[in-house]
């Protein structure tokens, strides 16, 4: 079944440097969104970015969308302990009449302080 | 406050005894769905539903199931639980279905079937 992945699967980095993230995806869409998840807790909504919408920002975070080749890449600059946690990019389906949010494996992103 | 509330938060069960866990949202949305979350395997949607009395599979509904008599209200049954239901799951609820607003999800309920 068609479903989003996200590159890398884990990323390590030092507090202050950015993190990016890459989600790629398989169908055609009308939005994609990004959501976080700290360790076994639920998914907290990050930012939601529309088909054609290039770029958003929210506050340290950036996203990029290229409907073109299907990905989307989340960067937060300045990274702090606090954004470790993991990531997930979810886009929405439309398939025999079933509406569906797919959601990627995530990528577990470690801030070291 | 706005949000999702799941119970329980974790169980411990045997094979074959039936239980429900319940999803409750207070904001009043239309949308709601029960996803179960394992290693490796990203979040695969069980069941969703549009509105009261509109229920529909999602990917993985073998095992699984749900009812929606009220709008707040989304319980996830499993009538005979197997181990390979052992997993996290998660309730959500969006003010707008068909995948196009935010999910505020519930914090999990994980479950070890014995």
């Amino acid at each position: 079944s068609q479903q989003g992945e996200e590159d890398p699967q884990a990323l390590s980095i030092q507090e202050g440097e950015n993190a990016t993230m890459n989600c790629s995806y398989k169908t055609s869409i009308n939005n994609l969104q990004w959501y976080r998840q700290n360790s076994g807790r639920g998914l907290v909504h990050l930012i939601l970015i529309r088909s054609n919408e290039r770029e958003k920002h929210s506050g340290r975070l950036r996203v990029t969308l290229d409907t073109s080749k299907k990905s989307s890449s989340l960067l937060i600059t300045a990274s702090r302990a606090a954004d470790t946690a993991s990531y997930f990019c979810a886009t929405d389906s439309y398939t025999s009449g079933t509406y569906k949010y797919i959601f990627g494996t995530g990528t577990r992103l470690k801030v070291l302080a | 406050e706005a949000q999702v509330t799941q119970n329980p938060r974790y169980l411990i069960t045997v094979t074959g005894k039936k239980l429900t866990v319940t999803c409750s949202q207070n904001m009043n949305h239309e949308y709601m769905s029960w996803y179960r979350q394992d290693p490796g395997l990203g979040l695969r949607q069980i069941y969703y539903s549009m509105n009261v009395e509109v229920t529909d599979k999602g990917d993985v509904p073998e095992g699984y199931k749900v009812s929606r008599k009220e709008k707040r209200n989304f319980p996830l049954i499993l009538e005979s639980p197997s181990p390979n239901q052992t997993s996290l799951y998660f309730c959500a609820s969006s003010s707008q279905g068909r995948g196009t607003g935010e999910l505020f999800f519930g914090e999990g309920s994980r479950l070890t079937v014995l």
